[in-house]
């Protein structure tokens, strides 16, 4: 079964801390990876897609790397701030159209 | 806007009631999605549509689930007989691309969160 985990579930830093959240995936042939921020009631914002046949992209603070051969793809957030809190969601499309989701990690930036 | 648009955004029904959930996905977007987002957890895969063909439907969890794209456009999702476990928020989410492709991303919209009383 193709399955997508992030682990941890929750993270807690002070403000200016750079984040680092993981997401693993249980197949090395995938098509994309998404990360993406959710806000409390709210719906989901796409921050990065990274293709299968790229390492990694960046926008502004935000850098995701990806490594398929060993399942395992990494969001970094530099120098956080309290606006960063939200949960960060990882999906992929594995064999066909659908996105795979990871169940999140939640981060709390403490001012 | 130009985003993908979600009605309503709150729903309460009773458990039994039937309801209807809308999505007006972005613009000359081929492909549609549902997903399905239990409390604490990642969005799961509902159904797809191409233009107003649904395409997959593997993900509807039973056949009080049902899904509808008559024009191509505006999707809805209608549970009938609602029970408790229908309790999550439902995603509804567009993409340009049909079929799969590296650079097809999926735009989501801010889903409606559904209480089963």
């Amino acid at each position: 079964k193709q399955e997508v985990t992030q682990i941890p579930a929750a993270l807690s830093v002070p403000e200016g801390e750079n984040l680092v959240l993981n997401c693993s995936f249980t197949d090395s042939a995938i098509y994309n990876l998404q990360w993406f921020r959710q806000d409390p009631g709210k719906g989901l914002t796409s921050l990065l897609l990274i293709q299968s046949s790229q390492r990694e992209q960046t926008s502004g603070r935000l850098n995701a790397s990806l490594d398929k051969s060993s399942g395992r793809s990494t969001l970094y957030i530099a120098a956080s701030q309290p606006g960063d809190s939200a949960t960060y969601l990882c999906a992929v499309t594995f064999d066909d159209y659908k996105l795979s989701f990871g169940a999140g990690t939640t981060v709390t930036v403490r001012a | 806007g130009a985003g993908v648009s979600q009605s309503p955004r709150y729903k309460v029904a009773k458990r039994g009631q039937d309801v209807a959930l809308r999505c007006d996905p972005i613009s000359g977007h081929v492909s549609l999605f549902w997903y399905q987002q239990a409390l604490g957890q990642g969005p799961e895969f509902l159904t797809y549509f191409q233009n107003e063909a649904q395409l997959d439907k593997s993900g509807l969890p039973s056949d009080r689930f049902f899904a509808e794209r008559p024009e191509g456009s505006v999707s809805t999702l209608k549970i009938q007989r609602t029970q408790q476990e229908d309790s999550a928020v439902y995603l509804c989410a567009s993409s340009f691309g049909t079929g799969v492709a590296p650079s097809y991303e999926q735009y989501f919209g801010p889903g409606t969160r559904l209480t089963v009383t």
